[in-house]
């Protein structure tokens, strides 16, 4: 069974601008939840998708944003683009009846 | 917030012996405990779970033990191989949110 895939694997973006990275969960999977990870602050919790609800939102600002699809892929949007927006995103994802959570490579974005 | 043994210390060891990479966590709430594996340019990898109504759960070659008084989560890893050599996570979660609260991670470096 293929794991969670994301794209871009690699990003750089300008001060200001928006992001989207995509999230292809594990088949079978529902549900989606989004890291950043950074040396800083390590692995920190943006949101998560159940059924195309956001059901968990983490202590990140408005500019953060997400949505998921009826096929269960997820995309996170990044407005106004900051140098500490800088980070590699998680994906991860599980099964409805599970609390185990898999996650893709990540997308590594670079803010210049 | 709640936090999860945030420090990253590095802990190296022989090829062959046994590693033991400990873990603090603060919310007593939480009741499913992960430890996840992340090699450089990787996604965490799982390696090993458990729920709090058990103390110890072992699987190939790794044993994760809980202790609820303390609030303390240790895995084991067994023969300890180079191929072990990574940045490994524990991660907590409560019934408050579907959502995992990680630690600052341990390097553990196996010398040949």
């Amino acid at each position: 069974k293929a794991g969670v895939t994301q794209t871009p694997r690699y990003l750089i973006k300008t001060r200001g601008q928006q992001v989207t990275l995509s999230c292809s969960p594990i088949s079978g999977h529902r549900s989606v939840s989004w890291y950043q990870q950074t040396p800083g602050q390590g692995l920190q919790f943006l949101f998560e998708y159940f059924s195309e609800t956001q059901r968990n939102k983490g202590n990140f600002p408005g500019r953060f944003s997400g949505r998921q699809f009826s096929n269960s892929r997820s995309e996170m949007n990044v407005s106004t683009l900051e140098l500490g927006d800088s980070a590699l995103y998680l994906c991860a994802s599980s099964l409805p009846s599970s609390d185990t959570q898999y996650f893709g490579p990540g997308t590594r974005l670079t803010v210049l | 917030g709640e936090s999860v043994g945030l420090h990253l210390p590095t802990l190296s060891v022989q090829e062959g012996d046994n590693s033991i990479i400990n873990c603090a966590y603060s919310n007593s709430a939480s009741d499913y405990f992960i430890w996840y594996k992340q090699e450089s340019g990787k996604g965490p990898q799982f390696i090993i779970d458990i729920r709090s109504n058990m103390d110890k759960r072992q699987g190939q070659r790794v044993t994760v033990l809980l202790n609820k008084t303390v609030k303390h989560l240790s895995l084991q890893i067994a023969a300890t191989q180079p191929g072990d050599s990574a940045v490994y996570f524990c991660a907590e979660m409560s019934r408050a949110g579907n959502m995992l609260t990680f630690g600052g991670g341990t390097r553990l470096m196996v010398k040949p």
